[in-house]
């Protein structure tokens, strides 16, 4: 029953690495999202994807990228790991709705979280 | 602006009591989306209810209702008869359509109920 993967639920990377954290999806989504959450400042968008090949920064987008090949599968990448970037990360995914005019019972999904140690 | 604002950091409530915890949004688009998420202890996201920009009447889910204000920009979430395992942290987040799907979150109210 599984809808939307992250690859490792607990990461502890040194400073200056580069990281890659994987979510996939199996409900044939176009969009995708990534979030990290810190306590009182809950979920800050860093970047999403409306289709493959497709992203649009969020409002931390700074020190992160993305990419989309596939339809179901969003990477975060951590080009060069800092200790600011220690969080917890989540990925969601949300179909499109039709014309413009949002679907009822439509819902994002999410998966379980990554929780990124950069020491 | 913030897109999403929620004011209450914490709330707590008596088990059995109503509550509502609050949400204003700002957007510009006219087709847009409402959800409020329920993230417990575990920090699995969990999704309560949503409310389409156009939908005439407030959503309803069981013990959650959404009370939608749209010229007030305003999209509460109350739930009746609180339980202990309302106990939580509880996010808005608004779905705007516009070029792109932008699902962007609140800072969340942690509600704490009460026995």
């Amino acid at each position: 029953d599984v809808k939307v993967t992250q690859s490792s639920r607990y990461l502890v990377k040194r400073t200056g690495e580069k990281v890659f954290l994987e979510c996939v999806q199996d409900m044939d989504h176009e969009n995708m999202f990534w979030y990290r959450q810190d306590p009182g400042l809950g979920l800050r968008l860093i970047y999403f994807s409306y289709d493959v090949k497709m992203k649009e920064k969020g409002d931390i987008p700074e020190g992160y990228s993305v990419s989309r090949e596939k339809k179901e599968r969003f990477s975060l990448i951590l080009e060069s790991a800092s200790t600011n970037q220690t969080s917890m990360y989540l990925c969601a995914s949300l179909p499109s709705g039709s014309g413009g005019l949002l679907t009822m019972n439509t819902e994002a999904f999410f998966g379980q979280g990554t929780r990124l140690t950069v020491v | 602006a913030q897109k999403i604002t929620q004011t209450q950091p914490g709330m707590f409530v008596q088990e059995k009591e109503a509550v509502t915890l609050d949400c204003t949004y700002d957007t510009s688009d006219p087709s847009y989306g409402l959800f409020w998420y329920k993230q417990p202890s575990s920090g699995e996201m969990i999704f309560l209810i949503y409310q389409g920009s156009y939908d005439q009447q407030n959503a309803t889910e069981g013990r959650y209702s959404l009370n939608f204000q749209k010229a007030r920009k305003s999209a509460n979430l109350v739930i009746s008869a609180s339980q202990l395992g309302d106990s939580a942290m509880y996010f808005c987040a608004i779905d705007e359509v516009g070029s792109a799907r932008q699902l962007t979150f609140g800072s969340g109210t942690q509600l704490t109920v009460l026995p």
